[in-house]
């Protein structure tokens, strides 16, 4: 199984906090992703890493940050939660972008607004 | 993007073979065909990938139509671990991003 350490793994805010998902990976590929899954959507690409500090928007950036200071790990940051951002997150990696090589996903973490 | 197209279910009787379907018309020279399954409450697990021959690996077979406007992903022996969602995926050799659509939901009967 790839390394990657999703935390928490289960969390529940209140609307308009800020939360930070963490994500960990000891593979040392370059590639991150976040994705976040909710029913009749399957999974959206919310933001993705393709080095330390590099970063870019997926479909569903809005409302979402990341961070990425070390190549192990991948920040999500909700900078004021609402209640539309309760789904599950996933993070995923990937060695590179090619359609050749594989991703992996973490377990996921499942964010509950309130 | 190039779509693809799956059955949104199937069900197997443990240890018989799965074949599961995946149309993809408007599919590129260069995309790749991909596959992951999720099994409930976990992230998705990659399968098996291939461009343009029939792949195998431990978990499953891919087998590519010549003209690679399908494809089917095949489970030679199912297991009650098997049930899960089966997404079949084309990722262009360039692009970082993994779209995924519905999925083909796989019921094993015991």
């Amino acid at each position: 199984d790839a390394g990657i350490t999703q935390s928490p793994r289960h969390k529940v805010t209140e609307t308009g906090t800020p939360v930070t998902l963490r994500c960990h990976q000891t593979e040392n590929h370059r590639y991150m992703y976040w994705y976040r899954q909710d029913p009749g959507h399957g999974l959206r690409l919310i933001h993705y890493s393709y080095g330390v500090k590099d970063t870019d928007k997926g479909e569903v950036s809005d409302g979402y940050s990341v961070s990425r200071s070390k190549t192990e790990d991948f920040l999500l940051t909700l900078e004021s939660a609402t209640s539309s951002q309760t789904s599950v997150y996933f993070c995923a990696i990937s060695e590179s972008t090619g359609g050749y090589t594989e991703a992996f996903f973490g377990q996921g973490t499942r964010l509950t607004v309130v | 993007d190039a779509k693809t197209t799956q059955p949104n279910s199937m069900e197997s009787n443990e240890e018989e073979p799965v074949h599961l379907p995946c149309n993809h018309s408007t599919i590129s020279g260069t995309d790749y065909i991909h596959w992951y399954r999720q099994l409930p409450s976990q992230g998705p697990e990659y399968v098996i990938h291939g461009l343009t021959s029939n792949v195998n690996n431990r978990m499953a077979s891919l087998a590519i139509a010549e003209d690679r406007k399908s494809s089917t992903l095949i489970l030679h022996r199912a297991t009650l671990r098997d049930a899960a969602v089966y997404y079949c995926i084309l990722r262009p050799y360039n692009d970082y991003k993994l779209s995924f659509g519905a999925g083909t939901t796989v019921t094993v009967r015991a």
